[in-house]
């Protein structure tokens, strides 16, 4: 069964530093999604991508944030200069309709100190 | 702007006994709501979804849902619970122009007694 992975499945870096979090949709899907969980928070949502453009992103999502499908298969999120409270799980997330079933991958734990 | 309420933070049932997780939702227009159960260091699975239609709707692993547009509701039921069921069930609403957009609930965790 199609899914969506990704890498890492846990990074601790330092404050200020850069990350960089991959995702790989399911490959026939157009839509794409970053959301965040803060430890025992809800999800919250970050972007959505279509057609190489972000369709749609939150309070969240300031400066600090990018996304990229560099190359057609993966979907990329960069925090530029990390933050201690952008400690969260990533989760990745591809549809193949603008209105339609959501697939998340399980997740990247990023640790911020 | 649109916004769920999950009223239950946690909710302990036995095993083969029924159970009924609240949802409300807030949002100007027909919503498209959905129902994801999360395992823990897993993620998300959906359950369930209403878009239109018939208001009582059918998932995975024996759940269904049901939609009060009238109660602002979207309760999903099981009528058998089983213990490979205790996980995290958020409920999440979705704007209408992309759905992609959902806002999701706090969560409420089940916990499942032998």
């Amino acid at each position: 069964e199609p899914e969506v992975t990704q890498t890492p499945s846990h990074q601790v870096t330092q404050m200020g530093q850069e990350v960089i979090l991959r995702c790989v949709p399911i490959s026939n899907h157009l839509y794409f999604y970053w959301y965040r969980q803060i430890l025992g928070q809800k999800v919250e949502f970050l972007v959505s991508f279509y057609n190489n453009e972000i369709s749609e992103k939150s309070e969240i999502f300031d400066d600090q944030f990018s996304v990229e499908r560099p190359d057609g298969s993966n979907f990329t999120l960069k925090i530029r200069s990390t933050k201690l409270e952008d400690s969260a799980m990533y989760f990745c997330a591809s549809s193949v309709q603008e209105i339609g079933e959501l697939f998340f991958g399980e997740g990247s734990r990023l640790t911020v100190l | 702007a649109q916004s769920v309420t999950q009223p239950d933070i946690h909710i302990t049932v036995s095993e083969g006994a029924s159970l009924e997780l609240r949802c409300n939702y807030s949002y100007g227009a027909t919503p498209y709501l959905f129902w994801y159960v999360q395992s823990p260091g897993q993620g998300l699975q959906l359950l369930l979804k209403y878009f239109s239609g018939d208001t009582l709707v059918q998932g995975i692993k024996g759940f269904e849902a049901e939609f009060k547009r009238s109660q602002s509701s979207f309760n999903l039921r099981k009528p058998s619970v089983h213990w490979s069921d205790a996980a995290e069930y958020f409920c999440a609403v979705g704007a209408k122009t992309n759905a992609g957009k959902s806002t999701f609930g706090d969560g409420t965790t089940l916990t499942v007694k032998p």
